[in-house]
């Protein structure tokens, strides 16, 4: 079946620091599934940070950024300058595109900002 | 617009009781989705309805917990009986339909098993 996997446990990093987080896809359904990073903010819910259905292209939003390599299996999510704010659980999701939407997930990372 | 919304955000219970867990999508999406969600097993698919016909029943899951969907607004998910093991917090998301695959989850339930 289908998989993700993506940095696991925690990751601190300093305040205005860069951000990365790994994440990587196996799909045995669909060649090109689509592409999800979710958030749960504290006291919050799950909810979309961003999304790429295309290989090749990049996804933004919130000042992160994400881009579909077909090649590497890989969908990392980045941040140039992290903020306390940005303190959160983050997962990477696919789904088939087959017309069902049921996504599979990574077992998410907690981002931790330090001050 | 109203989210997806889940009753009650937090439940304790004793081993071997019976408890229902309940979700109401948002209105209009025709997709819903029960998980589970751990630390060290991260989000696992209990079950999957489209408009109202279950799709998936995750397969590890079947023997202890039923979802239901008896119309398009509601949804239920009971575990019986409980087990510590099933210590957890169960997410409902609902998603639009057919190629709308983005999903908009609710709060979740947070329950204790003792």
């Amino acid at each position: 079946g289908d998989s993700v996997t993506q940095t696991e446990g925690q990751v601190t990093v300093s305040e205005s620091k860069s951000l990365i987080i790994n994440c990587t896809y196996s799909a045995t359904s669909i060649a090109y599934p689509n592409l999800f990073w979710y958030v749960r903010y504290p006291g919050e819910g799950l909810q979309l940070l961003l999304k790429v259905i295309t290989a090749g292209q990049k996804g933004s939003s919130r000042g992160f950024e994400a881009t579909y390599n077909k090649e590497t299996t890989s969908f990392h999510l980045q941040k140039a300058s992290v903020q306390e704010s940005d303190s959160a659980v983050y997962y990477c999701a696919l789904s088939d595109d087959s017309g069902y939407n049921k996504l599979t997930f990574g077992k998410g990372t907690v981002l931790l900002v330090s001050p | 617009d109203a989210g997806v919304t889940q009753t009650p955000r937090h439940e304790v219970a004793e081993k071997g009781q019976t408890i229902i867990l309940k979700c109401e999508p948002v209105s209009g999406h025709n997709d819903l989705f029960w998980y589970r969600q751990t630390k060290i097993q991260g989000l696992e698919l209990l079950s999957y309805f489209r408009s109202k016909s279950l799709m998936e029943d995750g397969g590890a899951f079947k023997d202890r917990f039923k979802a239901e969907m008896l119309n398009s607004s509601f949804s239920t998910l009971k575990i019986q009986p409980t087990e510590p093991k099933d210590s957890a917090v169960y997410l409902c998301a609902s998603s639009p339909g057919i190629n709308q695959d983005t999903q908009y989850f609710g709060p979740g339930t947070r329950l204790l098993v003792l």
